[in-house]
């Protein structure tokens, strides 16, 4: 069974860093792409960021571009978001997502529980 | 502002068939697969329909997908009360470089 398990959310001032993690079971993890995806309180899906499964390929959206890196470490099982100059916008629940195919264009078929990120002074 | 339009809300009674749409662009849906998503708030969302109509396993048979042009639509027929949830559609945007939602309905079942 795959499981997607988030971590390392909480509240943070504007401004500040925080780091993400995801950890993956049930699946060769080595194989795959991975995803995070958010949603802001009252609002619909939003694509972050995507990873290949041996890390070359990485695409962000253009809200976090320079702000959010995407990686990953096979050896862990373990995906991470790395998130810096946090704005209150950036107040979110944060999922990690497995794609289907091994860059991250293929599409994403599960997903974690996600993780709650909170932005303010 | 979601690059994908969705209707916010859509409702029907149990068993009866409801359709949610999703409108996009040459961009996105006209050149590539949609995606379909059911997400309970504070759960993990689930994928419905995958490369436009096509079901994973373990998803009955009462939903379904299809495509024309730069729209596509969810289908659910014999509607339960465990499908009021919030569906989202999903795609590649070639243009973006990166993946699209829609900005979800939410289903009620009266």
């Amino acid at each position: 069974e795959v499981q997607l398990v988030e971590s390392g959310g909480g509240l943070v001032q504007p401004g500040r860093s925080l780091r993400l993690s995801c950890a993956a079971s049930g699946f060769p993890f080595d194989e795959y792409a991975m995803h995070w995806v958010r949603q802001v309180p009252g609002k619909g899906l939003e694509w972050l960021s995507g990873i290949s499964w041996n890390s070359i390929n990485r695409g962000y959206a253009d809200s976090v571009k320079g702000r959010f890196t995407i990686s990953r470490d096979n050896a862990k099982n373990s995906l991470y978001l790395q998130m810096n100059s946090l704005r209150s916008e950036d107040t979110a629940l944060y999922y990690c997502a497995k794609d289907n195919d091994r860059d991250y264009g293929g599409h994403l078929d599960f997903w974690g529980q996600g993780v709650l990120v909170s932005v303010s002074s | 502002q979601s690059v994908l339009t969705q209707s916010p809300s859509a409702s029907g009674t149990p068993g009866q068939r409801v359709t949610i749409s999703c409108s996009g662009s040459s961009s996105s849906i006209g050149s590539n697969y949609v995606y379909w998503y059911q997400h309970l708030p504070g759960t993990a969302p689930k994928l419905l329909i995958y490369w436009d109509n096509q079901r994973p396993s373990g998803v009955p048979d009462r939903f379904s997908g299809s495509k024309s042009g730069t729209s596509a639509s969810l289908a659910i027929s014999g509607l339960r009360s465990e499908d009021e949830a919030d569906y989202y559609c999903a795609t590649w945007h070639d243009s973006l470089n990166g993946w699209v939602f829609g900005g979800g309905t939410k289903l009620t079942v009266l």
